[in-house]
Formats: C-alpha cells, structure tokens, sequence
C-alpha cells in the first residue's frame, strides 16, 4: 500500500458544528503532516508529527486539533470553524525527517466549505 | 521567514515543445529542495529530492537542476505532452528538514 487514504473528500459544515477530518496510511511513515491550501496559494503547513507526538505547530488557531492515535492514523478536528476556514487540507508522510529521500506523499485532500 | 517563489505562475505550450520553470529560495539554512507535480483532482506526487548544491536528476522527459548557493532549481520538461498539463510545485525543507515551505506552483498546459 503505497497511498495516504484522506476522508473525507468533501466535507460542508456550519460554524457551530464539530467534525473532524482522517488520514491514514499503511507505508510505516514515522512522519505525517498536515497542509492547508487555498486556491492559487502555496500550500501552507499547519502541524507535523513525528513519531506521534506533534513536533510542528505553525500557530494555528485552537479551533483546529490534531490527533495522532498511532503511527497509521492522523485526525484533524475541527470546532467552530470561520467561513474564511475554507479550504483544502492535505494530508502528507513521509519516511524520514523532512521527506529528504523520497519526498512526501500526499493524500488526495479534504475540501471544506464552512458556511 | 521562508519564502519560496516560482515562475511563471502559469504556461502554455504546444505538444512537443520544451519548457522550463524557476523555484527561487533564501540560501541560509537549507536542507532540501522538492518538487512535486499535481494534476486536477489528484494528489501532489513526489518528483524529485535534491540536497546537494549542483544535483541533477532526471526521471524520463522530466529533470532538475539545483544551485544551492544562489538559490534556485530549474525544472524541465523536454517534449511536452498533453499528459504532462499540471501544476508543478517546489517546496523548500530548513535545517532539520522538519518544516517544509511550498510554492505556489507553475500551472502548465500543453495543448495537442
């Protein structure tokens, strides 16, 4: 299995809703990452982890946590969320530090509209 | 502060053509550069890893050259293809390579 597996794709949420977002892969990633992007803009990191404990916060606001439960699963929970919220979040891992030999691998993102 | 740039932003070019595209960094604290190519509605695949000034790799029609120390990498793509329409990007790993910076990306299109 060579694919970071994202759910869900499409995901619509009103303010005061709670969700969360999934990331799973099965490659023995030690690394995950999780981007937000908004469109015609750069992907812009929001947390990593390593080894399951969070090494990177990039000041991001509460309303968004991140959960690693092992070193397959990364959650991304999300709790009364701004319009200006709306995004695609992309999941990534990679096999070492940095993804310096192989590069990430990403999924397929979760595009969220928060109305 | 990181601050990645690419150009162009966006490309057209007839099949056949070649083409190039510039990622330009700050040269301190380097530890990696990527790049990354992402067709609609799929995910960024990994390309290239580079970490020494002066690397080029190459996989197929598609290869990159890395200069460190005025920091810039070139990618090109020799013979374009319609298949080869996609948004490129860079990204930049720091010292410990934890945090990685992209780009916004260079958008092709390679018309038939």
């Amino acid at each position: 299995d060579t694919e970071v597996t994202q759910t869900p794709k499409h995901l619509v949420m009103g303010m005061t809703n709670k969700k969360s977002l999934k990331c799973e892969q099965h490659m023995g990633h030690r690394a995950m990452y999780w981007y937000k992007q908004k469109a015609k803009k750069p992907p812009e990191l929001m947390f990593v982890y390593s080894y399951e404990k969070l090494s990177i916060n990039e000041s991001v606001p509460s309303r968004f946590s991140p959960e690693c439960p092992n070193s397959s699963l990364l959650n991304l929970h999300l709790h009364a969320l701004q319009p200006e919220d709306s995004a695609l979040y992309l999941c990534a891992s990679s096999q070492g530090q940095g993804g310096q030999v192989y590069g990430y691998t990403f999924g397929s993102g979760t595009r969220l509209t928060v109305v | 502060i990181l601050n990645v740039e690419q150009s162009p932003q966006s490309l057209h070019v007839q099949e056949g053509d070649s083409t190039n595209f510039t990622c330009s960094f700050p040269s301190s604290n380097f530890y990696a550069l990527h790049w990354y190519r992402w067709e609609t509605a799929k995910s960024p695949e990994a390309l290239f890893v580079m970490t020494l000034n002066g690397d080029e790799k190459k996989k197929g029609r598609i290869s990159a050259t890395l200069n460190t120390k005025e920091g810039y990498s070139y990618l090109y793509i020799k013979g374009s293809q319609p298949e080869d329409s996609a948004t490129y990007l860079c990204a930049l790993s720091n010292t410990g390579g934890f945090k990685t910076i992209f780009g916004a990306g260079t958008r092709l299109f390679v018309k038939a």
